[in-house]
């Protein structure tokens, strides 16, 4: 059973575009959110997370938005660059630790 | 501050053989859980272990087991290798209490 649902599978965005990536989870103990970037042959790297007691958080260019009813939480990235072009997931953890991921989105930005 | 390390970078395996991952977390993190990571998919929980005990444990089978020893650093073993084993494992640390994970690079398992 998939308890965290990550979509969509890849993206193409123009440079200077929103790249946008949706997760919907369905354990409502999840209590954590991490959002991962994960560039070929590396691990993952935290970008930025959220708990459920907020409903967005921006870290610079990246910005968390989250809807604790509808079991939904989604990344936005502002002025996507070709930098950001790599495989991003979507996490949910209920203790520290252990974390559940999404499948991943492939994101290309050309430039 | 050295982060996460893994040994080695890449491995070549036979099927029914077993194998042994390294891992040495962030400095001052305590707490070690290892995900493997298929490819195309995203990482999957395999155990954590926290002074020295396996604290959580995912949906894999008893041929995955694991060690931590009192400098933190983390093993993982996995008996009678099958080939859907072939994956990238992921080792990461954190400190007791906090959800903040540091992912290593990974080690790239092969088994033919």
């Amino acid at each position: 059973q998939q308890q965290v649902k990550q979509s969509p599978q890849s993206l193409i965005v123009q440079k200077g575009g929103i790249s946008i990536i949706n997760c919907a989870y369905e354990n409502t103990a999840f209590d954590y959110f991490p959002w991962y970037q994960q560039f070929p042959g590396k691990g993952p790297a935290l970008l930025i997370a959220i708990r459920p007691d907020v409903s967005e958080k921006k870290e610079g260019r990246f910005t968390i938005s989250f809807n604790k009813s509808a079991k939904q939480f989604s990344l936005h990235i502002m002025d996507s660059q070709p930098g950001d072009s790599a495989t991003y997931f979507c996490a949910a953890s209920t203790n520290a630790g252990k974390s559940t991921f999404g499948d991943g989105t492939t994101l290309t930005v050309k430039p | 501050d050295a982060g996460v390390t893994q040994s080695p970078t890449h491995l070549i395996k036979t099927r029914g053989q077993q194998v042994t991952l390294r891992c040495s977390p962030k400095s001052g993190h305590d707490t070690v859980s290892w995900y493997q990571q298929a490819l195309g998919q995203g990482p999957q929980f395999i155990f954590q272990y926290y002074e020295e005990e396996e604290r959580q444990r995912g949906n894999f089978p008893d041929r995955f087991s694991g060690h931590q020893f009192p400098n933190y650093s983390s093993e993982l073993n996995v008996n009678a290798l099958l080939l859907g084993d072939s994956a990238l494992y992921l080792c990461a640390s954190s400190l007791e209490g906090d959800e903040t994970q540091y992912f290593g690079p990974g080690t790239r398992l092969l088994v033919l």
